[in-house]
């Protein structure tokens, strides 16, 4: 079975500074790589995903993240946070036979500060 | 396209009642699949509704149940709650392939005194 690891639980950050949160899954196969935010009040939205092809993937508002799939990671970065990516990011995994079932990984609260 | 809408958003329940919750999907969309959010467990995956046939299962005990309706509705059922089962359930529909996204309702807050 899949499991994904997320190491910060509770990011801090100043508007423009750089983002990186970190993802790991352990699976030895193809898997599709997902990364959602829930933004305070909100429903969970999908920031951008990972199934084949470039492994450096660009999603909505600015966010990528980069596949590595040697070191099992998918990370999730932007330049530059602005205060309303304050909110919850989760890392998710699925893969082939499982369907539409997600693992999900804790989760990281990102907090921005002006 | 709509998204996908859960009902009722707020529940209340006493322990060993049983609780229907509801979910209809984004139009098109066949799969239906439903998660359990708790701040100690985070998100688990609880079964998933493909064309009215349940096509996988968490590690939810028995009673934990749904099913799927033919125009692709689903609800999910609790029987004898109990107080750990307090969390927010969440619904995503996709078309049902392993690459297709999945889309969040906004969740129904169930808690039991």
């Amino acid at each position: 079975a899949q499991s994904v690891s997320q190491h910060n639980h509770h990011v801090i950050l100043s508007e423009a500074a750089s983002l990186e949160l970190g993802c790991n899954y352990s699976y030895g196969g193809t898997v599709n790589l997902f990364w959602y935010v829930q933004y305070p009040g909100q429903h969970l939205q999908l920031l951008l995903k990972y199934f084949s092809g470039d492994p450096l993937v660009k999603g909505i508002k600015g966010f990528e993240a980069e596949f590595i799939k040697s070191k099992f990671s998918f990370n999730l970065r932007k330049p530059s946070v602005q205060w309303s990516d304050t909110a919850e990011y989760f890392c998710a995994v699925n893969a082939p036979g499982t369907a539409s079932k997600l693992t999900f990984g804790t989760g990281t609260r990102l907090q921005v500060t002006l | 396209k709509a998204g996908v809408t859960q009902t009722p958003r707020y529940l209340i329940k006493t322990r060993g009642q049983q609780v229907t919750l509801s979910c209809s999907p984004i139009s098109g969309h066949r799969s239906v699949s439903w998660y359990q959010q708790t701040p100690g467990q985070g998100l688990q995956f609880l079964f998933e509704y493909f064309s009215e046939t349940q096509r996988n299962k968490g590690n939810f005990p028995g009673r934990f149940s749904g099913r799927q309706f033919s125009n692709s509705r689903s609800e999910m059922n609790v029987s004898t709650l109990e107080l750990g089962d307090s969390a927010l359930y969440l619904c995503a529909s996709s078309s049902g392939g392993w690459t297709d996204t999945q889309y969040f309702g906004p969740g129904t807050r169930l808690t039991v005194l």
